[in-house]
């Protein structure tokens, strides 16, 4: 069964740290990979993904992740956080084989980032 | 710029009113979703259009009807509201292959009084 686990529902880290927000999933085909954030009252925004090729892939407001296919993981990370990163971050996991249209969510991270 | 739109943002209704939402996109995008989501939770998928092809999930309420008259547009039709149905509506569009990314309206936050 495909299913996506992130561990973590918060995530704390001061402002101009470096923040990980992991994420591991279970496909039985290869793995489309994908992060969303959704700031408060708002609708949820992609920020990567990754299909194929290089495993580290770079998106949205310089967050990238990468994907680790023997550790099943697609960490979403950044080198250096920002007060307005502090949001709510979904992982979110597609099963490549044939043509399936629907997503596997993730339950959530909730990330603050401190001043 | 091309986007999804939902209206409305705010919707209040009163136990068994029927209600209905709706979703436009100029994206042009083949596939249409509709998302229930209930404070910072997972989105939970209702359903979801390959064109003109419905697909209804196994665990979506039969309260809970699509309609989609057009590529353009999407209604969600609640027939009668329970107090349960109170939650954030999210319609989203993507393109008909599965690598394709979904783009997301803003949400419409329904009340049910």
């Amino acid at each position: 069964a495909q299913s996506v686990a992130q561990p973590e529902d918060q995530v704390n880290v001061a402002e101009g740290n470096p923040l990980t927000v992991k994420c591991t999933y279970s496909v039985s085909g290869n793995p489309y990979l994908f992060w969303y954030v959704q700031y408060p009252n708002r609708g949820l925004q992609f920020l990567l993904k990754y299909i194929t090729g290089d495993n580290l892939v770079k998106g949205s407001y310089g967050f990238e992740a990468e994907f680790n296919k023997s550790q099943t993981s697609f960490h979403l990370k950044k080198p250096s956080a920002l007060v307005s990163d502090s949001a709510l971050y979904f992982c979110a996991v597609r099963d490549g084989a044939g043509n399936n249209r629907k997503l596997i969510w993730g339950l959530g991270t909730s990330l603050a980032v401190n001043p | 710029d091309a986007m999804v739109i939902q209206n409305p943002r705010y919707q209040v209704t009163q136990f068994g009113k029927p209600v209905t939402l709706s979703c436009s996109q100029t994206l042009n995008h083949n596939v249409m979703y509709w998302y229930q989501q209930k404070s910072s939770q997972a989105p939970k998928l209702l359903f979801h259009y390959y064109d003109k092809d419905f697909n209804n999930e196994a665990d979506t309420p039969d309260n809970f009807q699509s309609r989609r008259p057009n590529t353009s547009f999407c209604f969600l039709d609640i027939r009668s509201p329970g107090l349960g149905d109170a939650a954030m509506y999210l319609c989203a569009t993507s393109r008909t292959d599965s690598s394709y990314e979904q783009y997301f309206g803003p949400g419409t936050r329904l009340t049910v009084t």
